[in-house]
């Protein structure tokens, strides 16, 4: 059973406008959550986070909303840029070292 | 600074071989993580260790796989009679602090198994 979905595995952005990533989560006893981009052939690579007392956290032109009585979190990029073309996972824990990763969107930012 | 490193990076291996995969942490960093990651899917906790001790192993899909971290820095995990369902990426992560939540992933070793 999969505790941490990204429902969309793909997403195309035109440059300068906003990109916005979803992930939803089944256990409401997730209390801290990040995301990570990856570019290919290498590792994942720490993006922003937030934990449950907040809604939202940005830093520069990435925001991350949480909605927790949704279970959802989504991750907005503004403006997009072709470099920011990457796969995107989000992640879960509940205040451990554990996480647990969603499937990923590929997102691709056309010039 | 040098970031997390690992080698090989990538291995071919013959069912039924065991294989053996390092990890270089961050210099300094306390925890280091092993994950495994399948095609089109994200990463999946397999073990942590805190310095030399391994904390959590509950993530290990089996007793073929064994990891260990002797001296605390340099992390090794090696997987015994190779299955073609051990395909996959293995990531390497370290963190500066215990149980600590931002974790630096290292390129990881994409094992094949024939």
């Amino acid at each position: 059973d999969q505790q941490v979905k990204q429902n969309s595995p793909s997403l195309s952005v035109q440059e300068g406008r906003i990109s916005i990533l979803n992930c939803d989560y089944t256990n409401s006893m997730f209390d801290y959550f990040l995301w990570y981009k990856k570019y290919p052939a290498e590792g994942p690579t720490f993006l922003i986070s937030i934990s449950s007392i907040k809604d939202k956290n940005e830093d520069g032109r990435f925001t991350v909303f949480l909605n927790k009585s949704a279970k959802h979190l989504s991750l907005h990029i503004v403006p997009s840029q072709p470099g920011d073309s990457a796969v995107y996972f989000c992640a879960a824990s509940r205040r451990t070292y554990k996480y647990i990763f969603g499937t990923g969107t590929r997102l691709k930012v056309l010039a | 600074g040098a970031g997390v490193s690992q080698s090989p990076r990538y291995k071919v291996a013959k069912r039924g071989q065991d294989v053996a995969l390092r990890c270089d942490p961050i210099s300094g960093h306390v925890s280091l993580f092993w994950y495994q990651q399948a095609l089109g899917q994200g990463p999946e906790f397999l073990t942590y260790f805190q310095n030399e001790a391994q904390l959590d192993k509950s993530g290990l899909p089996s007793d073929r796989f064994f990891a260990e971290r002797p001296e605390g820095s340099v992390s090794t995990l090696k997987i015994q009679r190779t299955q073609q369902e051990d395909s996959a990426v293995y990531l390497c992560a370290s963190s500066p602090r215990m149980g600590a939540y931002e974790q630096y992933f290292g390129p990881g070793t994409r094992l094949t198994v024939t």
